[in-house]
């Protein structure tokens, strides 16, 4: 089975601090994916990216940005995390045009 | 207007009863459609993909009508363990080796004895 881990189940951070996210999948997949869910607003793509250095904006890509340097890995960067940034944060990786697999996801509280 | 709508519910199911629900999408060019499954604090899982054709896969019946632009699953039989929140799921082509996934919001069973 496809594995894809992120690296911090809860995280809580200060506003105005610089976040890393990170995501790894085990496949050898070339799409991969950051969504944020909130209550009430489902879950929402910010940037996702289909091979090593590219990256494609999502729905929400403002204040995030992204580093894919390797296949395996996908960071998520909140630059100057702020109070809306606290929110769930899904990882998923997908090797051809179907479904993916998400990681268990981050909790960041941002204070 | 969302690229994917579904009824957030929840849909309160009597133990051993039928329910069924749907959701529409907007992008008639989507391609491919899946209805996965998320349980509280968990993150989505895949329950199953959508063909034209219909789908079954035990209790669990999908559908996906392209006229009308929605699909549908169907649950027979429910348990308490089919309580959980049922996300639909479009996925559509943005580049030649690419794919995006659109979730929709998410409908909420709850199966009671």
């Amino acid at each position: 089975d496809v594995k894809v881990t992120q690296s911090s189940r809860y995280l809580v951070k200060r506003t105005g601090e610089k976040v890393f996210l990170e995501c790894v999948q085990d496949m050898d997949h070339e799409n991969m994916f950051w969504y944020r869910q909130d209550p009430g607003l489902g879950l929402r793509l910010i940037y996702f990216s289909y091979d090593v250095k590219m990256k494609e904006k999502g729905d929400i890509p403002e204040g995030y940005s992204v580093s894919r340097e390797k296949k395996e890995r996908f960071s998520l960067i909140l630059e100057s995390a702020s109070t809306n940034q606290t929110s769930m944060y899904l990882c998923a990786s997908s090797g051809e045009a179907r479904g993916y697999t998400f990681g268990s996801g981050t909790r960041l509280t941002v204070v | 207007r969302k690229e994917v709508e579904q009824d957030p519910g929840p849909f309160n199911v009597p133990e051993g009863a039928t329910v069924a629900f749907n959701c529409t999408y907007s992008n008639s060019a989507s391609q491919s459609f899946f209805w996965y499954r998320q349980d509280c604090r968990k993150e989505p899982k895949l329950l199953m993909s959508v063909y034209s054709s219909g789908n079954e896969d035990g209790r669990f019946t999908a559908q996906l009508n392209r006229a009308s632009q929605y699909i549908s699953l169907l649950i027979r039989d429910s348990k308490l363990s089919d309580s959980a929140t049922y996300l639909c799921v479009v996925n559509t082509l943005i580049k030649a080796a690419g794919n995006k996934l659109t979730f929709g919001g998410g409908t909420r069973v709850l199966v009671k004895p």
